[in-house]
């Protein structure tokens, strides 16, 4: 079955440290996305990636880094530089040409203490 | 700038009876989407139903329908005969354009329909 997966689903981390967030779609989409999610608020994007080795910044990237080094995989990592890291993070995909029909992850829900 | 504004934060609905979600938006643009997404209690977001600004007929699917005001910068979303599993968060989005020129969804803060049997 084509999909994305994320993992893990709960993950918890100490304040300082920096941690990565995985992404993997078997969709052959070329676009891929990372949103983060707080209690009450919608999706904000956070970085954007409609091809291999580029990616763009989106509405709260700072704090965050990401990487794509394959179509398939799109990891996001959270830094310490992250002032409110604990939140549910969503990864989604597209086809570039109809980026409006993304496609989402099952999420991973991070708790920094 | 473009925004998406849900002013129900919550609704309610009986098992088998009909509700719509309210949703306002503001854009420059002259071409443009709107969505709305479902987010069940797993988490995971669903596409329920898109609409063409330049299509002046609602968009239908099965038992979602939407009421595109263009005028008005309207969107909602009515759901017919509704059943437990639509209990969800339903988030209303916009399609964008960046100043880059990418294009991105912009969400609204969403809705938490209850269904009550």
């Amino acid at each position: 079955d084509g999909g994305i997966t994320q993992s893990p689903k709960y993950l918890f981390r100490k304040e300082g440290q920096n941690v990565t967030l995985s992404c993997e779609q078997n969709l052959n989409h070329d676009a891929m996305y990372w949103y983060r999610q707080d209690p009450g608020q919608g999706l904000r994007l956070i970085y954007y990636s409609q091809i291999v080795n580029d990616f763009q910044k989106g509405d709260i990237a700072e704090g965050y880094s990401v990487s794509r080094e394959k179509k398939e995989s799109f990891p996001l990592t959270v830094t310490s530089a992250q002032k409110n890291p604990t939140a549910f993070y969503l990864c989604a995909s597209s086809i570039v040409a109809r980026h409006y029909e993304q496609y989402f992850g099952p999420g991973t829900r991070l708790t920094v203490t | 700038a473009q925004t998406v504004t849900q002013s129900q934060p919550e609704m309610s609905v009986q098992e088998a009876e009909t509700v719509t979600l309210s949703c306002t938006y503001d854009t420059s643009e002259s071409d443009y989407y709107l969505f709305w997404y479902k987010q069940p209690p797993s988490r995971q977001m669903i596409l329920v139903i898109r609409q063409e600004a330049y299509k002046q007929q609602n968009a239908t699917e099965n038992r979602f329908s939407v009421n595109f005001q263009k005028a008005a910068k309207s969107f909602s979303l009515k759901i017919s005969d509704s059943q437990l599993g639509d209990a969800a968060m339903y988030f209303c989005c916009l399609k964008s354009t960046t100043q880059g020129g990418s294009e991105k969804l912009v969400f609204g803060k969403g809705t938490k329909l209850t269904v009550n049997p």
